[in-house]
């Protein structure tokens, strides 16, 4: 069966520290992979888009970047983060019918 | 940039009547698709409807699209305490990548 694995849960870093979120996908070949951003009680901001290995497309212009080093991961990272990098993040690979999604993880910057 | 919006931001009923959301968008779209989410959680997608069809049903749930309005609703009928959730819109933007643009949401709140 097709599953997505998005880790860790819950996260709280200080400001200027790295951040590497990480999201696998089982039960597939060449997904379409996605991270977004949530804030608190908004909608969903598309940040980067994987159509491949190596392939990055990003959204906005931001304080994060995101890599495709296999198949079926994909990388969230930054190298300082902000304060305003807080939110709740998701993966998701596409199939016809729409996005499975991950369980997303919780950031807190402080 | 934001394509879909929806309304009403925030909504409770009670438990037994139905729930009725809209989305509205900007482009053209090949289909429009409606999403879960209970608090703090990931997102679950509920359905699917084509640029080319008028109205779709899956369990409790009724879908309609109206490409010429660029709108869409979704009605939950019959709701039940456990529909509490925040529901979400997506489409995408016609160009083949399946890349979609969310909706702020809709807070749907069932009472018991």
């Amino acid at each position: 069966s097709q599953t997505i694995h998005q880790w860790p849960a819950t996260l709280v870093q200080p400001v200027g520290s790295p951040l590497s979120l990480e999201c696998t996908v089982e039960g597939t070949s060449n997904p379409n992979l996605y991270w977004y951003r949530q804030a608190a009680g908004r909608g969903l901001q598309l940040l980067f888009y994987s159509v491949g290995i190596g392939q990055i497309s990003s959204e906005v212009p931001q304080n994060l970047s995101a890599s495709r080093p296999q198949d079926r991961q994909f990388i969230l990272s930054s190298k300082k983060l902000l304060l305003s990098d807080s939110g709740f993040y998701l993966c998701a690979w596409s199939v016809v019918r729409g996005y499975t999604f991950g369980s997303g993880t919780r950031l807190t910057v402080v | 940039s934001q394509q879909g919006e929806e309304d009403p931001q925030a909504l409770s009923i009670q438990e037994g009547e139905n729930a009725t959301m809209n989305c509205s968008y900007k482009t053209s779209i090949n289909n429009l698709q409606w999403y879960r989410q209970n608090s703090g959680r990931g997102l679950v997608h509920l359905i699917l409807i084509r640029s080319n069809e008028r109205e779709k049903h899956s369990g409790r749930l009724r879908v309609t699209l109206d490409t010429s309005k660029k709108s869409s609703s979704l009605l939950i009928t019959a709701s039940r305490a456990a529909d509490t959730a925040s529901y979400f819109c997506a489409t995408d933007d016609a160009s083949g990548t399946y890349k979609y643009i969310f909706g702020t949401g809709t807070r749907l709140k069932v009472l018991a």
